[in-house]
């Protein structure tokens, strides 16, 4: 069965530091590849998405995340954080045939001033 | 995208009664789940809510506990039966839309405490 493994519980940055998020999942069948963000006392967001195609995809507010097939990763980067992406962070697998998510059990990214 | 909302937002329940939370979208959508996320831990999927069937259950949940239901494409329920102080969590609903069945929305939560 499919499983998803964040090492990082925390991660604490500086502001305008760089920062990887770290997600790795075990079965290398086709998968669809997510990253969701729950800011404090709100419901998860969409942050960025791999289906198939190039394996480096962008969000909007600057992070970006590789997958990469043979180590079965799906790292979070950013190379600059700022305050306001203090959050927690959780990657998650679906194999392609069923829709149904595995989720990692999440990063928590505290930005420090 | 789509805007869903649950009602209630947090409540806080006694041991051995139930709780129905709703989950409430504005368009149709094909498919909405029910996750639990439990204190401290990730999200974990409950079941798949079926529009005018039963819905299909993962392992360890079962219907009696949570029973569910989807009268139409844009509304469901989920009950949480003979509480207990394990049962506290946040439950989540989540739906997907047609042609991008791939890709699940969230609602924002409800947090149930059980005493």
């Amino acid at each position: 069965a499919q499983s998803v493994t964040q090492l990082d519980s925390q991660v604490p940055v500086f502001e305008e530091a760089p920062v990887e998020l770290r997600c790795n999942y075990s079965s290398s069948v086709s998968v669809y590849l997510f990253w969701y963000v729950q800011y404090p006392n709100q419901g998860l967001q969409l942050l960025l998405k791999y289906l198939s195609g190039s394996t480096l995809v962008e969000s909007i507010n600057g992070f970006e995340a590789e997958f990469n097939k043979s180590q079965t990763s799906f790292h979070l980067r950013k190379p600059s954080v700022h305050i306001s992406d203090t959050a927690e962070y959780f990657c998650a697998v679906s194999d392609t045939g069923t829709y149904k998510y595995i989720f990692g059990t999440g990063t928590r990214l505290k930005v420090l001033a | 995208s789509a805007v869903i909302s649950q009602k209630p937002s947090r409540d806080i329940c006694q041991r051995g009664t139930s709780l129905t939370i709703q989950c409430q979208v504005d368009s149709q959508v094909t498919m909405m789940f029910w996750y639990r996320q439990q204190p401290g831990q990730s999200l974990t999927l409950i079941a798949t809510a079926n529009q005018g069937s039963e819905a299909t259950y993962e392992s360890g949940f079962v219907i009696d506990k949570f029973p569910i239901s989807r009268p139409n494409l844009t509304f469901s329920t989920l009950t949480v039966s003979n509480m207990s102080p394990e049962d506290s969590s946040i439950y989540l609903c989540s739906v997907s839309h047609r042609g991008k069945s791939y890709e699940q929305y969230f609602g924002p939560g409800t947090r149930l405490t059980v005493t």
